[in-house]
């Protein structure tokens, strides 16, 4: 079955940089882009920006784009998502999710998410 | 960006009962639209997606319409189980959002 499993919670400093990891097992991980989407305490999801597994191309939203790092390592099928000069409005649980295909896009698995917690 | 807005933001009901959640686009999304039900703690979980096809799996009470700018989940005959917080999102442009959710609680 498909799972996306990442990586543990994290408590960083502002300034700092996180590195969240997603584990893809079950399907083809080459085939479906992985998205990241973060949430803030009590807030509605945010996209993030895409992988695409099998070329490493990107495309991360505006806000991000001075910030975010995605890449991925098929050999171990793992997608990662690196922010750097964290706020503390950065303070949010953050998700992979595998979309369904490119011509219908929309988001059929996710990870557990990841807790980032941004605080001196 | 686009702006998906959606109402109400808390809906009280009973098991049972038929509910309604509008979701508005500040522009056309055609019907790239996607509902989604979040329980607390948990990650969010595909309901709906291209507006009205209902994903693998998710019960029929539970369904979509619309297209353009306005649309709507309806579940029908609520159980225990949908209580919970549901997003719209919108999938026709980048950046990708959502709503800001509305939570479905027990009356």
């Amino acid at each position: 079955q498909v799972q996306l499993l990442q990586s543990g919670a994290e408590v960083k400093s502002p300034g700092a940089s996180v590195k969240v990891s997603c584990k893809a097992s079950g399907y083809t991980f080459t085939v479906h882009y992985i998205h990241w989407v973060r949430q803030a305490p009590g807030q509605g999801p945010e996209w993030m920006g895409w992988i695409n597994p099998n070329t490493g191309g990107t495309n991360y939203a505006q806000k991000f784009e001075d910030r975010v790092t995605m890449t991925r390592d098929s050999s171990i099928t793992t997608a990662y998502m690196e922010l750097s000069r964290l706020r503390s409005d950065d303070t949010a649980l953050y998700y992979c999710a595998r979309d369904q295909d490119a011509y219908d896009p929309y988001f059929d698995y996710w990870g557990q998410g990841s807790l980032v917690t941004v605080s001196s | 960006d686009i702006q998906m807005t959606q109402s109400p933001s808390t809906l009280s009901a009973s098991v049972g009962d038929r509910v309604s959640i509008t979701c508005r686009a500040s522009q056309s999304i055609s019907t790239w639209l996607a509902w989604y039900q979040q329980k607390p703690g948990k990650a969010p979980k595909i309901l709906i997606y291209k507006a009205s096809s209902l994903e693998s799996g998710v019960p029929s009470r539970f369904s979509g319409s619309g297209s353009g700018t306005e649309f709507t989940l309806t579940i029908s005959g609520l159980q225990p189980d949908d209580f919970a917080t549901y997003y719209c999102q919108q999938y026709d442009d980048y950046p990708y959002t959502f709503g800001q959710g509305t939570k479905l609680e027990i009356k």
